[in-house]
């Protein structure tokens, strides 16, 4: 079975400062991928930043970075600069083996992320 | 962009009554995926497809049903809504290959009185 946890219900952070949102897993599978996503209050998952179990370097994306520690499971997101319009909810989400046998994502329960100008 | 379509966006409808939720795209993705997410939540796998006339459940147990007769089309359909339906359903697609992110339609908020 695979799980996500993100401890943080929700966070707040300074407009132009950078903020990280923690996100661990735990799963048996020895290939799996980590997605981070946004989701603002209109209701779209919007996809941000994709790691692979093997990669060897941290994932980036413009103002996205993922701090990957693969030791202790840990899937972390920087934003750095924080923006008005990065106030949303954010997911982690693992692609592993299911009880299916199939590949699916397994979400976490979000982090709220407010900005204050 | 992600060319993922979801209608209606919202629907407020009495009990008993049967609904389909509309899910296309038009990016040739053969995998489909339905997600159920109450508010403040995390996303539940409720059904899932990899191809025409493929369809699996998922993780949630859910009284909805799928059909895939189209690549581009995934609806989602309720015979008899209950207001325990009410949450918001959201349509994803893929393409193969483990590091391929799923790309979602904006939702459908689906509230059952």
């Amino acid at each position: 079975a695979q799980k996500i946890t993100q401890t943080q219900p929700g966070m707040f952070v300074q407009e132009k400062e950078a903020v990280t949102l923690d996100c661990t897993y735990d799963t048996s599978d020895p290939s799996y991928g980590l997605f981070w996503y946004k989701q603002p209050s209109s209701g779209e998952m919007i996809f941000l930043i994709y790691q692979g179990s093997y990669d060897q370097q941290n994932a980036t994306e413009g103002r996205y970075s993922l701090n990957f520690q693969k030791a202790r499971k840990s899937a972390n997101l920087v934003i750095s600069a924080s923006q008005l319009g990065d106030s949303a909810m954010y997911f982690c989400a693992m692609r592993g083996r299911s009880g299916a046998g199939s590949y699916q994502l397994t979400f976490g329960k979000g982090t709220k992320l407010s900005v204050i100008p | 962009e992600a060319d993922i379509y979801q209608t209606p966006r919202y629907l407020v409808i009495g009990t008993g009554k049967k609904i389909t939720l509309e899910c296309s795209q038009t990016m040739g993705h053969d995998k489909m995926y339905w997600y159920q997410q109450d508010p403040g939540m995390e996303l539940h796998l409720i059904h899932y497809s990899y191809g025409v006339n493929s369809t699996e459940k998922g993780d949630l147990s859910s009284e909805s049903t799928v059909s895939r007769i189209r690549t581009e089309h995934f609806p989602l359909t309720l015979e008899s809504a209950r207001p325990s339906h009410t949450s918001q359903y959201l349509c994803a697609s893929s393409e193969w290959g483990q590091d391929q992110p799923q790309h979602f339609g904006d939702g459908t908020r689906l509230s059952i009185l």
